[in-house]
């Protein structure tokens, strides 16, 4: 069965910082892994997708995210850091085992201070 | 394009009741999934519906149920509401079942 961990539930950045947001997937078949953000009281929005080919993935937003495959990790950068990044970050990983799944991690809320 | 509506966007309901929310994709995709979200359980997966078809299911109890129609829209039903059932619940759909899915802003619904 495959699982999502988000390290920090929580994480405070400053404006103009580096953004750092660590997820770990398991997974018995190899996964489509993501990382959607979700505004206040609205749904989710995709930041970018890893399926397969290239491991370093470029997002909207300036985000992008790295698979590593020996680390099981699908970890979420951004160089600088903007007031308007603040949200709720989710990694989410999608398998196909007879039917499609996809699996949240708990997510990450990224405070940003001025 | 249109991106993926839901509707109600809110809902009161008292225990006992039952509930039917509704989700259209968006024109073309054949995959919706439904989502369960909650504060302490976080994005819990409910089930997947392609051509019409249950292809996957979460570990919920039977009183949470699905289909969708032959135009891809999907309800999902609800019957005899628990407070613990107050949650966000969100659609998303995919061109293809592996594809990337689109979400959309959720249906609020609180069990009083």
């Amino acid at each position: 069965a495959q699982s999502v961990t988000q390290l920090g539930s929580h994480v405070s950045v400053s404006e103009g910082a580096l953004v750092l947001l660590r997820c770990n997937y398991s997974s018995s078949v190899p996964p489509y892994l993501f990382w959607y953000v979700q505004y206040p009281n609205q749904g989710l929005q995709l930041l970018l997708k890893y399926t397969t080919g290239a491991t370093l993935v470029k997002g909207i937003n300036g985000f992008e995210a790295e698979f590593k495959k020996s680390e099981t990790s699908f970890h979420l950068t951004k160089p600088s850091a903007h007031m308007s990044d603040a949200a709720e970050y989710f990694c989410a990983v999608s398998v196909e085992t007879g039917g499609f799944k996809t699996i949240f991690g708990a997510g990450t809320r990224l405070f940003v201070k001025a | 394009k249109a991106g993926v509506t839901q509707t109600p966007r809110y809902l009161i309901k008292t225990r006992g009741q039952q509930v039917t929310l509704s989700c259209s994709p968006i024109s073309g995709h054949r995959s919706v999934s439904w989502y369960q979200q909650t504060p302490g359980q976080g994005l819990q997966f409910l089930f997947e519906y392609f051509s019409e078809t249950q292809r996957n299911k979460g570990n919920f109890p039977g009183r949470f149920s699905g289909r969708q129609f032959s135009n891809s829209r999907s309800e999902m039903n609800v019957s005899t509401l628990e407070l613990g059932d107050s949650a966000l619940y969100l659609c998303a759909s995919s061109l293809d079942r592996s594809d990337t899915q689109y979400f959309g802003p959720g249906t609020r619904l609180t069990v009083l």
